[in-house]
Parts: structure tokens; sequence; C-alpha cells
């Protein structure tokens, strides 16, 4: 099993709709972060979490939320989606000794129509 | 403000070939210097990371980078390159002493037969 899980992998919605993106870890790491990727852009920082009372926003924050329901899990969600916000979203993971070194999900493309 | 570029979104080569991935950053503070790999339909996972010590650094299948304070530069480099290394290849920079992982656009390694 994979040690950064995202479900859904894939998911078509409608403008207008509240979704919501999982991730669980296994790794015990404390920090946990949510990127979303464009093609020509790289990855852009949403949201992340140091622990489950501390969430900080990214660059590009406006028309997402995040839930940190326990060390393990970081919920990623749009409360009416839109169709800019169609991309691949990553989840990722950081234990606090080491420096930099990410550990990502596998991905969720999000599709808005 | 940190930013890190990566000036070619594309780069094809024959296999057997040298290649190098160009990255700039521009900080006015210490940064730690990273890249990572990204396979296809996969998540990111950590090539290697600068963070202090011998400017050269290098990877378990061959690739190295080299910390250039003067001119703010991070490029990768591997000497021959298999098929296998197709992939999309992103640098990356944290200010010392922050969380925030700042990643550039991105560059795409075509390596042909």
């Amino acid at each position: 099993d994979a040690d950064v899980t995202q479900t859904p992998r894939n998911r078509i919605t409608k403008t207008g709709k509240r979704i919501m993106l999982e991730c669980s870890q296994t790794k015990g790491h404390d920090r946990m972060y949510w990127y979303r990727q464009d093609p020509g852009l790289g990855l852009r920082l949403i949201y992340y979490s140091f622990d489950v009372k501390d969430i900080n926003k990214g660059e590009i924050s406006d028309g997402y939320s995040v839930s940190r329901q326990a060390q393990a899990k970081f919920s990623l969600s749009l409360e009416s989606a839109i169709p800019n916000q169609t991309a691949l979203y990553f989840c990722a993971t950081r234990s606090v000794s080491n420096t930099g070194e990410l550990f990502f999900g596998e991905g969720s493309r999000l599709t808005v129509l | 403000a940190q930013s890190v570029t990566q000036l070619d979104s594309q780069v094809p080569v024959f296999e057997e070939a040298p290649v190098e991935l160009r990255c700039n950053y521009s900080s006015s503070v210490s940064v730690y210097l990273f890249w990572y790999v990204q396979y296809p339909n996969q998540g990111l996972q950590l090539l290697l990371k600068y963070l202090s010590g011998s400017t050269l650094v290098k990877s378990i299948n061959g690739f190295e980078a080299e910390f250039n304070k003067s001119q703010t530069s991070f490029h990768l480099r591997k000497p021959s390159v298999h098929i296998s290394d197709t992939a999309e290849y992103f640098c990356a920079v944290i200010l010392y002493n922050t969380d925030k992982l700042i990643f550039g656009t991105g560059t795409r390694l075509q390596v042909f037969p």
C-alpha cells in the first residue's frame, strides 16, 4: 500500500458542486500539504498544516478550504467548484526532521465542467 | 520574494547523450535546493538535494547537480541518459528556517532511442 493515499484518483464534476479530496498517510509525519499542478505552471501550494491545530494558507488558497481531521488525514474541499479549478491535485507529507523532502501521493485529477 | 526559474520547458535528447536541465533561483537569503522527478502518472519524488557542505550532490541513478551561489543556479546534469529517464523534472527551493517549498514550472525530459 502507498504511504500517501489520495481519493478519489479521478473525478468529473459540474460547476457549483462541492467536492472533497481526501488524503491519508501512514508515514507518521506531522506536516501535510496540498498542491495543485497545472501544465506550464508547475506545482503551487494551496494549504499546509504543521499539526492538527495548525493550518496555513499557501499561495493560491482562494476557493479552497481544508480540514486536518487527525495527524494522518488532511482533506481539501472546493465549496463551489469552477472550471479553472480543473487540475491535478497532490497531497504531500514531510517529517519535521527532514528538510524539504516531501512524500507525494499519486494525485487526484479533477475536471470541472 | 523567492522564485525558481526553469528556462527549458522541454528537452529532447537521444539515449546515451549528456543532458543538462537548468535551474536558477532568486532569493536574498540562504536557501536549500532540490530536484524532484515525476514519472508519468505518478507523484513527485525527491531526486537530490543541497542543504550545506559540498556544492556537488549526486543521486543514486547517475544525476548530479551543483550549487553555484554566485550564479544562483542549481543545474541538473547526467553524462549519459537512458530511456527510463524520460520524466518531468522540477527544481525547488526552500528558504532557510521556513517550511514552504517553492517549485519551478518543470522541464520535460524526453529521451529518444
